[in-house]
């Protein structure tokens, strides 16, 4: 079945990194996604990852991926207030479709 | 380039009703997708489009439907409005050749009362 779970709620204070967490039970999955949501505002997609790397870095965005526990995290560096948003987490099991999502993460970060 | 463009931004409707959302995707793209997001169930996958075709469906009553027109343009259609259809209805594209990379627009924010 497809299932994809995050830790609600996380709160850092500005320049720690963040670290945002998920699990996913669908071994199938060929993509994995990390979207942002700022308040009334729709998805932004902030980076993936194929199923079949472990590691992709963009900038100040980290993703880890342990295929073997089924765990994909997030790290954020130098965590800035404009970060405080809603991050989903998102399996697909075909290049961009049918996304199936965690319920999100809450990151609040503290001046 | 644009961004994926929805319309209208807000609508408000009474049960019963029905109500059309209008999604317009980045230029070149050929693949258009639908998401219900609500407080209780989250972000849900209602539809994908492809060229003028429904590839995927999700699992919604069949008072939720769509369309995509040549252009690639989407509409999706919702019937018989219930109080429970209050929700964001975001839509997505991506070129759909091998386009992993999905982009969501701002969504329509329908209140049903």
């Amino acid at each position: 079945g497809e299932d994809v779970e995050q830790s609600l709620f996380l709160s850092v204070r500005e320049g720690d990194s963040s670290v945002i967490n998920c699990t996913y039970t669908d071994s199938s999955s060929t993509y994995l996604y990390w979207y942002k949501q700022e308040p009334g505002a729709g998805l932004q997609l902030l980076t993936y990852i194929f199923s079949n790397m472990d590691m992709k870095q963009d900038q100040r965005l980290t993703v880890l991926l342990n295929k073997k526990d089924k765990h994909l995290s997030l790290r954020i560096a130098d965590t800035q207030t404009g970060d405080s948003a809603i991050y989903f987490c998102a399996e697909s099991k075909e290049y961009g479709n049918k996304l199936v999502f965690g319920a999100g993460t809450i990151l609040r970060v503290k001046s | 380039k644009a961004g994926v463009t929805q319309t209208p931004r807000y609508l408000i409707k009474t049960r019963g009703q029905q109500v059309t959302l209008s999604c317009s995707p980045i230029s070149g793209h050929r693949s258009v997708s639908w998401y219900q997001q609500t407080p209780g169930q989250g972000l849900q996958f209602l539809f994908e489009y492809f060229s003028e075709t429904q590839r995927n469906k999700g699992n919604f009553p069949g008072r939720f439907s769509g369309r995509q027109f040549s252009n690639s343009r989407s509409e999706m259609n919702v019937s018989t409005l219930e109080l429970g259809d209050s929700a964001l209805y975001l839509c997505a594209s991506r070129s759909g050749q091998g386009g992993e990379k999905l982009f969501f627009g701002s969504g329509t924010q329908l209140s049903v009362l």
